[in-house]
């Protein structure tokens, strides 16, 4: 079965530059979040959705940043204008209510902010 | 409010070699407790869960046991190897909270290198 899938894996990027990071969740969850790791804060919880719902952003760290969740099978994360403190993994996972809170995650995207 | 406080790493340790890694958490309700593992370069892992008090999760040789007079949930293994070097995270999800179910609250992990 697939898992959860991210794209890019990698990206560089200047100051100031758009930054959209893509995620599939697993087909047929109905829990997307959205996670940034970085070596100083470790893993954050940005932002989650239930059913295509944004139910928290309180994770989100500006109004540079935003999510959104147009259909059950397809999220993006926007990042806009980036700055190089936005460097991190950010990290898509996706859940189903039924299966007792697993999550799953994806890869992860790598992003640099020159 | 929910949180995961787990031992500061990281543990190095010789292959065979026994490991504990502390993992102790605060809840309002009765949560699920998990351990994810992070291998370099990749996403995290579900490695083992424990949905009540006194459950045991086991898998690939770890075993955890939900303990709930302790609030705690200690990752161990009897004998590592080298190709357990990676990053292990103590995460739980406290249902009570209604709408965040499934939402996890994670420790700062630990990572963890075994030498040949």
């Amino acid at each position: 079965d697939a898992g959860v899938i991210q794209s890019p894996r990698h990206e560089v990027t200047e100051m100031g530059q758009e930054v959209t990071l893509r995620c599939k969740p697993i087909s047929g969850h109905d829990y997307l979040f959205w996670y940034r790791q970085t070596m100083m804060r470790g893993l954050e919880l940005l932002i989650y959705f239930n059913n295509n719902v944004p139910i928290d952003d309180s994770g989100m760290p500006e109004d540079r940043f935003s999510a959104k969740m147009p259909n059950a099978s397809f999220s993006t994360l926007k990042i806009q204008p980036s700055e190089p403190r936005d460097s991190a993994v950010y990290f898509c996972a996706s859940s189903l209510r039924e299966t007792g809170n697993t999550i799953y995650f994806g890869e992860g995207s790598w992003l640099t902010v020159v | 409010g929910d949180s995961v406080t787990q031992m500061e790493g990281p543990v190095t340790l010789s292959e065979e070699a026994f490991l504990t890694i502390n993992c102790t958490y605060t809840a309002t309700g009765y949560p699920s407790l998990f351990w994810y593992v992070q291998y370099p370069g990749e996403g995290l892992q579900l490695l083992l869960k424990a949905t009540k008090a006194d459950d045991k999760g086991s898998n690939k040789g770890f075993e955890a046991t939900y303990r709930k007079e302790t609030t705690s949930f200690h990752l161990e293994k009897g004998s590592v190897q080298v190709s357990d070097s990676a990053v292990y995270f103590c995460a739980l999800s406290d249902p009570f909270r209604g709408s965040t179910l499934g939402r996890l609250y994670f420790g700062r992990g630990t990572q963890l290198t075994v030498w040949p």
